[in-house]
This record gives structure tokens, C-alpha cells and sequence, in this order.
């Protein structure tokens, strides 16, 4: 069965300083993978997703994720946090176009970034 | 682009009770999905619609949701009779197919039951 581990319910880090937001999947063949961003009170903005080619996917707001077969992981990266990061992470992994199934994406619990000044 | 519009933003009803829930997608997007986000969970599927057809609702509780998408564009969610478990928020997303393109949302219904 597919699925999406967040194994991180909050993650701290100090404005100016590299974040790193881990997600690891379980998925029968080649994954698509995405990353979203949830506001307070807000729907999920997408940042980034990796279908296929480089291993290292660049998204929005200078966020990136590294695709890692081996270790079946897509860790979001950033060189430099800011304050206004702070929010929750959301890490998807799209089913794939069998089984009954429709495509359609199982999202992990979440992990909440607070960057501090 | 406008964004996929969502109403009421909040809704509070009593179990038992009826509601309903509104959503537009973005114009183009042939595909609409409804999602149940619990507080302190990521969101779930409820059920997905490719233009007016319902291609997979196989986690909505159909003995008490209902969904349509009449003509392909707007749909509603309907909850009759609410259970307290029911509260969350509900999201709508779309996206302009079920393949890799990325889903867009809206900011969803916050709905309590009392």
C-alpha cells in the first residue's frame, strides 16, 4: 500500500539558518511526489513536485527537495529560513493509475516549521 | 488566474443536523477533488471528479455525504446527518487533470458540530 511518513511533528529553526523538512514513501513503482505549504487558516499551496530527472527539484520561495531512491525519501530544503516560513508542511506521494485507483494523492500528517529571529 | 472559491468559510450546526458546502474550481480544471482535514492530520480524500463523473469515492461515507459536480465546473458536499466526528475542515482542490499537474486549493469550510 502507499504511503507518506512525516516522522517530525515540529521542526525549530533560527532565521538565516538551513531548514530541512524530512518525508520518506512507500509507493509501487515510480513515485510523483510533492510538497505543499498550509497557511493558518488557509488552503495548501503547492511548492514543488518530482516526477522524473534531477534528483534535486527547485520549487517556490527558493525551497528544494532532494529525490533519494535508495532511501525512498524527499527531503525539503532550504539554504536560508525566514520568519514568514513558519507554517505547515505537507509531504504527498500520487497514487498510481491502477488498482481502481484515480492518481489521486495520500498526504502525510504534517510537520510544523517555526523559524525564529 | 482567480482560484478555487469556496463557501461558507465557517459553518457551526448541531449533530443531526444538515449542510451543505459550495466550491468553484478554476476555469479549466477538469478535475475536482473534496478532502476532510482533521485537526493535526494532512487532508483525505472524500471523493474525485473527472469533468461531471464521479471517478473515485471510495472513502466518502456515503451513508451520510453526498457530492455532485452538475455540468462540470461548480459542486457541492452535502452532510445529512452530521456526526461530531464530522467536524473539520473540508477542502476543495483542482487541478487540470489527474496526472502529475499539481492540485490548487481553496481555503476551505471550517465546520463545527456542536
Amino acid at each position: 500500500a502507499q504511503s507518506v511518513a512525516q516522522p517530525e511533528d515540529q521542526v525549530n529553526v533560527a532565521e538565516g539558518n538551513p531548514l530541512t523538512v524530512k518525508c520518506t514513501y512507500s509507493v509501487s513503482g515510480n513515485p510523483y511526489l510533492f510538497w505543499y505549504v498550509q497557511y493558518p487558516n488557509r488552503g495548501l499551496q503547492f511548492l514543488l513536485k518530482y516526477i522524473t530527472g534531477d534528483n534535486l527539484v527547485k520549487g517556490s520561495y527558493g525551497f528544494e527537495a532532494e529525490f533519494n531512491k535508495s532511501q525512498t525519501s524527499f527531503h525539503l530544503k532550504k539554504p536560508s529560513a525566514l520568519v514568514s516560513d513558519s507554517a505547515l508542511y505537507f509531504c504527498a506521494v500520487r497514487r498510481p493509475f491502477y488498482g481502481g485507483s484515480q492518481g489521486n494523492l495520500i498526504f502525510g500528517k504534517g510537520t510544523k516549521l517555526s523559524v525564529k529571529p | 488566474e482567480a482560484g478555487v472559491a469556496q463557501s461558507p468559510r465557517y459553518k457551526i450546526i448541531e449533530k443531526r443536523q444538515s449542510v451543505a458546502f459550495w466550491c468553484n474550481p478554476i476555469s479549466g480544471h477538469a478535475t475536482l477533488y473534496w478532502y476532510q482535514q482533521i485537526l493535526g492530520q494532512g487532508p483525505k480524500l472524500l471523493i474525485q471528479f473527472q469533468n461531471n463523473g464521479v471517478v473515485d469515492d471510495s472513502q466518502l461515507p456515503k451513508d451520510r455525504f453526498s457530492a455532485e459536480r452538475l455540468k462540470g465546473v461548480d459542486s457541492t458536499l452535502k452532510i445529512q446527518p452530521a456526526k461530531l466526528e464530522d467536524s473539520a475542515v473540508y477542502l476543495c482542490a483542482s487541478s487540470l487533470d489527474a496526472g502529475g499537474q499539481p492540485q490548487h486549493f481553496g481555503d476551505g469550510t471550517r465546520l463545527s458540530i456542536l
